[in-house]
């Protein structure tokens, strides 16, 4: 593995049922993202980790839930998928302190029905 | 509440220069920061300022005022890879990007 892997790739989900998003990375970075991509819309933060152990809610959290069990993995989890949940998700880490540059996954394309 | 402007597109010829503009008014700054998105890519990192003035990197520059909430990215000898969105960022005090929509570049021949 180099730098960030996310998986699926795309996927098309019913509403209503529960799809995690699987995040990785190699870098040993400290800090992890979930951000989601909407046309004509910026990057909008779902939830983040500062390190292994701690999360925080970002700009749009609710219907999302991430966890942190260990510095590589951060799975972000749609308890019960809504269409109005389809979006481009990006999962990016960072080694933390100032100046610090974010480092983006190659994304999943989630389409909700 | 928080915003960053940019020019939703513009075009540009292939092997001249470009300024893509961003305007920001976030609460607390702590360092602006340009990435490159082609399509269906992720973004990459291309530049980051914190000071007031101009960062040159190759073909790519950019440039920062912090008393006007204003920063370019300045693109020359365009090529046509460069067609792409550019996204300006902008830490806040609490240390989280906010994110501008992005400019759609087009390059043409």
């Amino acid at each position: 593995i180099a730098g960030i892997t996310q998986a699926p790739t795309s996927q098309i989900l019913a509403a209503g049922r529960r799809m995690t998003l699987r995040c990785t990375q190699d870098m040993r970075h400290n800090a992890m993202y979930w951000y989601r991509q909407d046309l004509g819309l910026g990057l909008r933060l779902i939830h983040y980790s500062n390190t292994a152990g701690t999360t925080g809610k970002g700009e749009v959290p609710d219907g999302y839930s991430v966890s942190r069990a260990n510095t590589d993995d951060f799975p972000l989890t749609l308890a019960s998928a809504v269409p109005s949940q389809t979006s481009v998700y990006f999962c990016a880490s960072s080694a933390g302190g100032e100046g610090d540059t974010q480092y983006f996954g190659p994304g999943t394309r989630l389409t909700v029905l | 509440g928080q915003n960053i402007d940019q020019p939703t597109e513009m075009t540009a010829t292939e092997g001249a220069i470009v300024q893509i503009n961003c305007t920001y008014q976030t609460s607390g700054f702590n360092g602006l920061f340009w990435y490159q998105q082609h399509a269906g890519e992720a973004p990459t990192f291309l530049s980051y300022n914190v000071l007031d003035g101009l960062e040159e990197k190759g073909r790519f520059s950019s440039f920062l005022s912090r008393s006007k909430g204003y920063s370019y990215l300045l693109l020359k000898e365009l090529q046509m890879k460069d067609s792409a969105s550019y996204l300006c960022a902008v830490r806040d005090s609490n240390y989280q990007l906010i994110w501008g929509a992005g400019t759609k570049l087009i390059i043409k021949p």
